[in-house]
């Protein structure tokens, strides 16, 4: 069975460009959250969606977007960029919602922003 | 005030001691308990998964879960050096309306041969 895949694994932005990350989950998940992780603050979480809606968003501004796609697919945008933003972005998949299901972790988009 | 606590470390131990990883919150919501062991430049991995207070062992992982303290616990036995690695707790409950997964900081554990 495939395992949680995430794109970009890496990449570079400038401050004020956006970035959209891309999730594919395991078969048969609906269940999508996005998860922030940074060394000071650990992992921060950013929505989850489930069957092509947002079931909850954490604290983060409206630069942070989200959407699932009909085949559970999901990505998440990131617009006008800050040095802050510079964070590991980690998508999990799970078969139920609400965290009350296992997790399954991709291994990330880490995102430089300069 | 975070609603989950855990000392980042890093704890450092030689290969075959016993590891103490622990966490507290403060949200009473919180239902399921969990221990994600996260390496190196990958995502986190579900190790250990409960819900009730008690212990639950597998292999050589055993977790704690005391509510009345809101405080768990992992203990690592005759740990290896394959155990270094991050350790994440993790809680789910309601929290603003929905239920979500609420996650520590981490604790960066080194097993020295």
């Amino acid at each position: 069975k495939a395992g949680v895949t995430q794109t970009p694994r890496y990449l570079i932005k400038t401050r004020g460009q956006q970035v959209t990350l891309s999730c594919s989950p395991i078969s048969g998940h609906r269940s999508v959250s996005w998860y922030q992780q940074t060394p000071g603050q650990g992992l921060q979480f950013l929505f989850e969606y489930f069957s092509e809606t947002q079931r909850n968003k954490g604290n983060f501004p409206g630069r942070f977007s989200g959407r699932q796609f009909s085949n559970s697919r999901s990505e998440m945008n990131v617009s006008t960029l800050e040095l802050g933003d510079s964070a590991l972005y980690l998508c999990a998949s799970s078969y139920l919602t609400g965290g009350t299901g296992e997790l399954f972790f991709g291994e990330g988009s880490r995102l430089t922003v300069l | 005030q975070k609603e989950v606590e855990q000392d980042p470390g890093p704890l450092s131990v030689p290969e075959g001691a016993i590891v103490s990883l622990n966490c507290t919150y403060s949200n009473s919501a919180f239902q399921y308990f969990m221990w994600y062991r996260q390496y190196s430049r990958k995502g986190p991995e579900l190790l250990m998964y409960t819900y009730s207070s008690g212990n639950k062992e597998d292999g050589r992982f055993t977790a704690q879960v005391d509510k009345s303290s809101k405080y768990i616990s992992l203990f690592i036995r005759d740990s290896q050096p394959s155990d270094s690695a991050t350790y994440l707790c993790a809680m789910t409950g309601r929290t603003g309306g929905y239920q979500k997964v609420t996650f520590g900081t981490g604790t960066k554990l080194q097993v020295i041969p």
